[in-house]
């Protein structure tokens, strides 16, 4: 079936402008995840989202930072007022109770 | 996603041999480990994981190695491929929370 798709692909936004990156996780898996990973970087958390259940924001690096969750399936994470170090790629993955976290291919950011 | 690390560790084995890529971690709390591969512009991809009342599980060409006492975890592979050259993650995940928790990363390169 189809995997966790991510848009845009790759985003180039001047410093200060908003973006709001997509994430559609794979249909059935309640749990979805942002991570940002930086150039030659691990995987740093953001968030996470389980259900109804109220998100793990504990990750968001700053009040720049949100993401929503509508109807339990598509997520968007959005960077308010971007700056140069916000440049990273932004990977979403999703999965199902305890399963592994399944990947989408990330959007990669450049804030210029 | 981006996985090209200027600085990560390299293991550099021939076509046919055993690989071993090692992670240590530091959180006694976590019991459940998963290693990820990554190549150049794509999303990690899940490659075997290993619960904490494991030490030892196999997969296709792939083994997991647990040992709690020193808090080490490694990754076997057997008859490495030019198909297996990527970088490698380790992740960790604390029974008190969902997130995974991941290391920084080792490039596997596979020489023909």
């Amino acid at each position: 079936g189809a995997g966790v798709s991510q848009s845009p692909s790759n985003k180039v936004t001047e410093k200060g402008k908003d973006v709001e990156l997509r994430c559609d996780p794979i249909s059935g898996h309640t749990a979805l995840y942002w991570y940002r990973q930086s150039l030659g970087q691990g995987l740093e958390f953001l968030i996470y989202f389980q259900g109804n259940s109220a998100p793990d924001k504990s990750g968001l690096p700053s009040d720049r930072f949100s993401a929503e969750r509508t109807g339990g399936s598509v997520s968007t994470l959005t960077i308010q007022r971007t700056q140069q170090e916000d440049s990273a790629v932004y990977l979403c993955a999703s999965s199902y109770a305890d399963s592994p976290l399944h990947f989408g291919n990330g959007t990669r950011l450049t804030v210029t | 996603g981006e996985s090209v690390g200027l600085h990560l560790p390299t293991l550099s084995v021939q076509e046919g041999d055993n690989s071993i890529i090692n992670c240590a971690y530091s959180n006694s709390a976590s019991d459940y480990f998963i290693w990820y591969k990554q190549e150049s512009g794509k999303g990690p991809q899940f490659i075997i994981d290993i619960r904490s009342n494991m030490d030892k599980r196999q997969g296709q060409r792939v083994t997991v190695l647990l040992n709690k006492t020193v808090k080490h975890l490694s990754l076997q592979i057997a008859a490495t491929q030019p198909g297996d050259s990527a970088v490698y993650f380790c992740a960790e995940r604390d029974t008190g929370r969902r997130a995974l928790t991941f290391g920084s990363g080792t490039r596997l390169q596979v020489q023909p």
